[in-house]
């Protein structure tokens, strides 16, 4: 079984600053984790994955996400917020398999906003 | 990356009419797609794995006999809402699963923009 646990529903931070959003999983597997963004209205977009190469993954529009296995996170960063980013934010697991996976277990999502 | 689109982008129906909601890879071929729902600020919940040339599975809690998943081809996906009622009025997400790697062993799901269904 897996679980996401994304901590803060809400995050708001001022233009320019740093910005952490949360993720802890639980999974009975190495797994793989991912970031999505959406915006209103719209479906989701990837902004990075963990697939066991390296821990520290970077992704699209500045952000990136470390993996810690003792500490079981997934925190996703970006150093200097910017307006465009306010949008909600989900963390996802998929369990590993040699055969590939099924459907990806998000956490609740945390909404992002920027303040000016 | 790769291209999920749906159609259409948000419907409104009468309560007790069927609704059908496509979803196509665009540049790629997809023999797994996933149906989600989600409600206002809440996270996606899966709904069905969608296969290719085989019935569709649903997850626990999903009636499979009102939600109608076809898989008819490598880049066509639907789902049809039958009897639709008020209480099915929520977002609709798909998304194409993509192997990867030399056994692969990894994947990336890509999601369509979603199809918003109210039903009246």
């Amino acid at each position: 079984a897996q679980s996401v646990t994304q901590l803060g529903s809400h995050v708001s931070v001022s233009e320019g600053a740093l910005v952490l959003l949360r993720c802890n999983y639980s999974s009975s597997v190495p797994p793989y984790l991912f970031w999505y963004v959406q915006y209103p209205n719209q479906g989701l977009q990837l902004l990075l994955k963990y697939t066991s190469a390296a821990t520290l993954v970077k992704g699209i529009n500045g952000f990136e996400a470390e993996f810690k296995k003792s500490e079981t996170s997934f925190h996703l960063t970006k150093p200097s917020a910017h307006m465009s980013d306010a949008a909600e934010y989900f963390c996802a697991v998929s369990p590993y398999s040699g055969g590939g996976a099924d459907g990806l277990t998000f956490g609740k999502g945390t909404h992002l906003i920027i303040q000016p | 990356g790769a291209v999920v689109s749906q159609h259409p982008s948000w419907v409104i129906c009468k309560s007790g009419t069927s609704v059908k909601i496509e979803c196509r890879s665009l540049d790629f071929q997809a023999t797994t797609m996933f149906w989600y729902r989600q409600f206002p600020k809440q996270s996606l919940m899966l709904m069905a794995t969608s296969n290719e040339g085989s019935k569709a599975t649903y997850e626990q809690g999903v009636e499979k006999d009102k939600f109608l998943i076809n898989h008819a081809s490598l880049t066509l996906s639907t789902l049809t809402v039958t009897s639709a009622h008020p209480e099915d009025s929520s977002f609709y997400i798909c998304s194409a699963r993509v192997r990867e790697g030399l056994a692969g062993e990894q994947e990336t799901q890509y999601f369509g923009p979603g199809t918003r269904l109210l039903v009246l």
